[in-house]
């Protein structure tokens, strides 16, 4: 099982939909989460962390279920420039501090 | 302006040579990281830094070498035993990797292709 599973898409939305992407981690013991944004052929670029009580910036809204693992990102009123993929990261911890990445999920907003 | 350079953007390596790619940061952040890319995949941890004179093994090290010589530098070579090292190679830096938040920032990415 991978540490960090998400589903790849592709999301095909129109513009101003709302969508949600889910991520499962498998370490009980990870510690903090983010979610990151990578254009084409692009660095990831962070998005937002993810806090427990859950945490909204504007129309994304990221939350944690730890009981069940996993990880949420609320996209409202889709924009075109939203197009791109979104990186479940995930901070296990470990003692080498490194982070665990998702695959992505691609979003496709379309006119 | 504040951030990470990779160098060059593009590279190309021929079979059986050895190929360095750069990576400074001006953030003055303690850690240091370099991760594969492959079409379609997440990043892999190839090697990481958490201060100077010291690095350790990520989960895909072999193939290749790296060095922490001074705190805003963290080169990659990539050694003709990496048999297939066509990839988006990206560095980052963390502030202080103890942090349980530990936010990485990235550089733009390296291209490599073998020739």
């Amino acid at each position: 099982r991978k540490e960090v599973e998400q589903d790849p898409g592709p999301f095909n939305v129109p513009e101003g939909a709302t969508v949600a992407f889910n991520c499962t981690y498998s370490n009980s013991a990870s510690q903090s989460f983010f979610w990151y944004r990578q254009d084409c052929r692009k660095e990831p670029k962070l998005l937002m962390s993810v806090y427990s009580s859950g945490n909204e910036d504007g129309r994304f809204t990221a939350q944690l279920n730890r009981a069940s693992q996993y990880i949420s990102l609320l996209i409202r009123d889709s924009k075109l420039s939203d197009s791109a993929t979104y990186l479940c990261v995930v901070n296990t911890n470990t003692g080498r501090r490194a982070l665990t990445f998702g695959s992505g999920t691609r979003l496709q907003v379309q006119p | 302006d504040g951030g990470i350079t990779q160098s060059p953007k593009y590279l190309f390596r021929k079979e059986g040579q050895n190929v360095t790619l750069s990576c400074e940061q001006n953030l003055n952040h303690d850690a240091m990281y370099w991760y594969r890319q492959d079409p379609g995949q997440g990043l892999r941890l190839i090697y990481y830094s958490q201060i100077v004179n010291d690095f350790q093994k990520g989960d895909i090290a072999e193939g290749y070498s790296v060095s922490r010589e001074k705190k805003e530098s963290f080169p990659l070579t990539v050694t003709s035993a990496q048999k297939n090292p066509t990839a988006f190679y990206l560095c980052a830096s963390s502030i202080a990797p103890q942090l349980a938040k530990n936010i990485q920032y990235f550089g733009a990415g390296t291209r490599l292709s073998v020739l």
